[in-house]
């Protein structure tokens, strides 16, 4: 069985302070690991899809890692409107009708 | 633009009634899912669909009924054999086999009177 779990729970940052998110995950072969952001009351946002250990890919301030056991969202100098839940997906090799399996999500909030 | 809509945004559900969620996407996207959202829980597959006229159980599909009868609409119907349905709703697609990104559209939230 496919599981996703996320570390921590709920990150506070002070603006400007870097940190990353830990996504770690258990999938049969993997094709594809996904990150999604999520605002209070509405629905995901992607952000990055990885395919493959050794990886990279960045979009502003967030950079996205991937190895054979783990994912990691890097945050470079936080800002407030980055205050939001971030989620982790696996989607299996073998999946039927590429189903992701989802982690519980990282809740961050950036103060000023 | 395109993209996926839901509504409403916020249902009302009375003890013994269904109620039907919309979903309707313009991406020409061929595969559209349903998962369901609860607080501290990961997303939850609900059902979903590669094609029209063709659809899949996911992991928690006692309870709900779905539909495709057209490829940009996959409608929801919450039974009243569900018997705990308060939770956000979300819709989403994904272009065709070989594509792997889910896109969502912004939910609806379900609430039992």
């Amino acid at each position: 069985e496919d599981q996703v779990t996320q570390s921590p729970e709920a990150l506070r940052l002070q603006e400007g302070e870097s940190s990353s998110l830990n996504c770690s995950y258990t999938v049969s072969g993997l094709r594809g690991l996904f990150w999604y952001r999520q605002d209070p009351g509405k629905g995901p946002e992607f952000l990055f899809t990885l395919y493959s250990a050794g990886e990279e890919k960045e979009k502003e301030r967030l950079k996205a890692t991937l190895t054979k056991k783990e994912s990691f969202l890097h945050i470079t100098a936080p800002k407030p409107e980055d205050s939001a839940t971030y989620l982790c997906a696996v989607q299996a090799k073998e999946t039927s009708g590429s189903r992701l399996t989802f982690g519980e999500g990282t809740q961050l909030t950036v103060n000023p | 633009d395109g993209g996926i809509t839901q509504s409403p945004k916020y249902l009302f559900r009375k003890e013994g009634q269904n109620v039907t969620l919309s979903c309707e996407q313009n991406l020409n996207h061929d595969a559209m899912y349903w998962y369901r959202q609860d607080p501290g829980q990961g997303l939850r597959l609900i059902y979903y669909s590669q094609i029209v006229n063709d659809f899949q159980k996911g992991d928690i599909a006692e309870g709900y009924s779905v539909s495709r009868e057209k490829k940009e609409s996959f409608p929801l119907t919450v039974t009243s054999a569900q018997k705990n349905p308060t939770a956000f709703y979300l819709c989403a697609s994904k272009r065709g086999l070989y594509h792997e990104t889910q896109y969502f559209g912004p939910g609806t939230r379900l609430l039992v009177l």
